[in-house]
């Protein structure tokens, strides 16, 4: 079975531009999480969606959204970028919410300019 | 907040001794507790996980200890090899899908 893949894997940006990443998780999980890692402030929880609805949100501006569709594939989108919005940004995908293991994909790294 | 600390941030072993490390969470609703091993250039690849309803497991080399009443989890590893050289991460959860990570511990392990 395929793991969870993440597109692009490596993007540069400039301050200002905004940002769309893509996450298809394993065949057959319905819900997938998205966290930011930093060095400085580690793993954070971005969001997480489970049947096309937002299930819970960490504490982030709103520059930062997602969204999931039908075939339980997610993106998120960061708008109006920013010099400390450089990170690698993870996926993880499990069967139903809350009560499952979650896997991670390799990863997303954004370099904003 | 909810919050976990890691213990140590850096740890380094002789192959073949062991290697222990350990986590404190803050929020008690917390039931689900895993760890991640991360290489470099890579995502968290989970490596064990344990849930509040039991107090250890053990997967070869590597073994989880769960204390709730004091809460704190610690992962040991046996036998370390030169492979197991990575960072480790622990995590907590309670019912959702919102991993609390800790900050981290690079461990390595010298020939």
């Amino acid at each position: 079975k395929a793991g969870v893949t993440q597109t692009p894997r490596y993007l540069i940006k400039t301050r200002g531009q905004q940002v769309t990443l893509s996450c298809s998780p394993i065949s057959g999980h319905r819900s997938v999480s998205w966290y930011q890692q930093t060095p400085g402030q580690g793993l954070q929880f971005l969001f997480e969606y489970f049947s096309e609805t937002q299930r819970n949100k960490g504490n982030f501006p709103g520059r930062f959204s997602g969204r999931q569709f039908s075939n339980s594939r997610s993106e998120m989108n960061v708008s109006t970028l920013e010099l400390g919005d450089s990170a690698l940004y993870l996926c993880a995908s499990s069967p139903s919410p809350g009560t499952d293991t979650q896997y991670f994909g390799p990863g997303t790294r954004l370099t904003v300019l | 907040g909810e919050n976990v600390e890691q213990h140590p941030s850096t740890l380094s072993v002789q192959e073949g001794d062991s290697a222990v490390i350990k986590c404190t969470y803050s929020d008690s609703a917390s039931n689900y507790f895993p760890w991640y091993k991360q290489e470099l250039g890579k995502g968290p690849q989970l490596i064990i996980d344990i849930r509040s309803n039991v107090g250890e497991k053990k997967d070869q080399r590597i073994a989880v200890t769960l204390n709730k009443t004091a809460k704190h989890f610690s992962l040991h590893i046996t036998e370390t090899q030169p492979e197991d050289s990575a960072v480790y991460f622990c995590a907590a959860s309670s019912n959702t899908d919102k991993l609390i990570f800790g900050t981290g511990t690079r461990l390595q392990v010298f020939p």
